[in-house]
């Protein structure tokens, strides 16, 4: 079964220094990676995928992402934090085993961002 | 375009009754898909459905069920409330076609379900 790890309840970082949000998976196959941040009271927002392609992926708000199949990552990464990124951050991976193709996403525990002044 | 919208937005019950939960999806999307969040276990997928049939389902009991109209709209159900299906329901559209592995999934607000 697929699986995704968040190693990391909570990060902590000061406005305008980089961040990263580490997550790292197992599945069988190739792997469709999601990275989700969730504000208070709000449902989830698509901040980034991986299919294939380009190691480095770029996303919503200026928020990217790390491919590296050697050590199973997908870390999130932002050159400079802002105050207004601090939210909840999943990281998903596509469930390949569905029947039929589908949508089935399994979801890593998520990540706690705080960015301070 | 309009994004997905679930009514209500916060939902009281008690312990035995049952509860409908409805999912407007983004327009043009087929596919639906339900999720549980809880503190305790996270984000659990509940179902998925396309073209008005189930196409997967997780791992809950047969108290939890779904359903998908014409139009795509879905309504998911809880029979027999338990204290622990105090939840956010969360529902969320994509495309739903045959590229569906590569569509991102685009959630709604969800429903806040407290059962006393």
């Amino acid at each position: 079964a697929q699986s995704v790890a968040q190693p990391e309840d909570q990060v902590n970082v000061a406005e305008g220094n980089p961040l990263t949000v580490k997550c790292t998976y197992s599945v069988s196959g190739n792997p469709y990676l999601f990275w989700y941040v969730q504000y208070p009271n709000r449902g989830l927002q698509f901040l980034l995928k991986y299919i294939t392609g380009d190691n480095l992926v770029k996303g919503s708000y200026g928020f990217e992402a790390e491919f590296n199949k050697s050590q199973t990552s997908f870390h999130l990464k932002k050159p400079s934090a802002l105050v207004s990124d601090s939210a909840l951050y999943f990281c998903a991976v596509r469930d390949i085993l569905v029947t039929g193709g589908g949508n089935k996403l399994t979801f890593g525990t998520g990540t706690q961002l705080k960015v301070e002044l | 375009k309009a994004g997905v919208t679930q009514t209500p937005r916060y939902l009281i019950k008690t312990r035995g009754q049952q509860v409908t939960l409805s999912c407007s999806p983004i327009s043009g999307h087929r596919s639906v898909s339900w999720y549980q969040q809880t503190p305790g276990q996270g984000l659990q997928f509940l179902f998925e459905y396309f073209s008005e049939t189930q196409r997967n389902k997780g791992n809950f009991p047969g108290r939890f069920s779904g359903r998908q109209f014409s139009n795509s709209r879905s309504e998911m159900n809880v029979s027999t409330l338990e204290l622990g299906d105090s939840a956010l329901y969360l529902c969320a559209s994509s495309l739903g076609g045959p590229s569906s592995s590569y569509n991102e999934q685009f959630f709604g607000p969800g429903t806040r379900l407290t059962v006393l």
